[in-house]
């Protein structure tokens, strides 16, 4: 089993301010790593897919890199609304998500 | 416009079963692969399972934690996925999420607004 993990667990943020969050995994995986978004009592939505790659209707903002077992999901100028948790999850091996990072804004 | 509906969540005992279905619209239903993830309540994000679609097999997979008490079937002429969860715990609590499985199975695109199943006595 990949376990996927994450860092932090939880960040305090300011509007305005550029956000990284890690995602680091137990064994390379390649390109196969995949963010979503959750907002507070809403079902996750797909932010980025294979690592880099942009899904439609996401701000430009929002933004991947990384390959083989380190990740990192880039928010820059944050907004109120980015508010959520942010989940990565991998499919080179069956499936598996990250622990999740809270973002709060300030 | 991709829409899917979970139904059948609800309070269960211990011991028992229950089927949740997944019910999928604005897609043509019979090329993707479907799948389940849920979520304990105040916790994170948990796979449970797949189905590949007819041009795969239809095969399926399951997380250990899941494996042997729980599974996934679909009606392509329904348009409609299936997860029968039996002998369930307490520790099964969760909201039960639907998801489209983009192709080739890696992302998972779509998701439904979740059904919540609550174990207890």
């Amino acid at each position: 089993e990949i376990v996927l993990t994450q860092s932090p667990d939880f960040q305090s943020v300011t509007p305005k301010e550029k956000v990284n969050i890690t995602c680091r995994a137990s064994q390379s995986i390649g390109s196969s790593l995949h963010w979503y978004q959750q907002k507070p009592d809403q079902s996750p939505r797909l932010l980025i897919k294979y690592a880099s790659q942009s899904i439609s209707g996401v701000p430009s903002r929002f933004s991947g890199s990384g390959s083989g077992t380190d990740f990192t999901l880039t928010i820059n100028s944050l907004e109120a609304e980015d508010a959520a948790t942010y989940y990565c999850q991998q499919s080179s091996s069956w499936y598996s998500f990250g622990q999740g990072t809270k973002l709060e804004i300030k | 416009e991709v829409q899917l509906v979970e139904s059948g969540g609800g309070l269960v005992q211990p011991g028992r079963s229950l089927r949740l279905s997944c019910t999928a619209s604005g897609f043509i239903f019979d090329d993707y692969a479907m799948n389940w993830v849920r979520q304990a309540p105040g916790k994170g994000l948990e796979w449970v399972g797949f189905i590949r679609s007819k041009a795969y097999g239809e095969t399926i997979d399951y997380a250990a934690s899941v494996k042997g008490r729980f599974t996934i079937s679909r009606d392509d002429s329904k348009n409609i996925a299936y997860l029968q969860m039996n002998s369930l715990k307490t520790e099964d609590t969760a909201v039960y999420y639907c998801t489209r499985i983009s192709t080739p199975h890696t992302d998972f695109d779509f998701w439904g607004q979740g059904t919540l199943v609550t174990v207890s006595s």
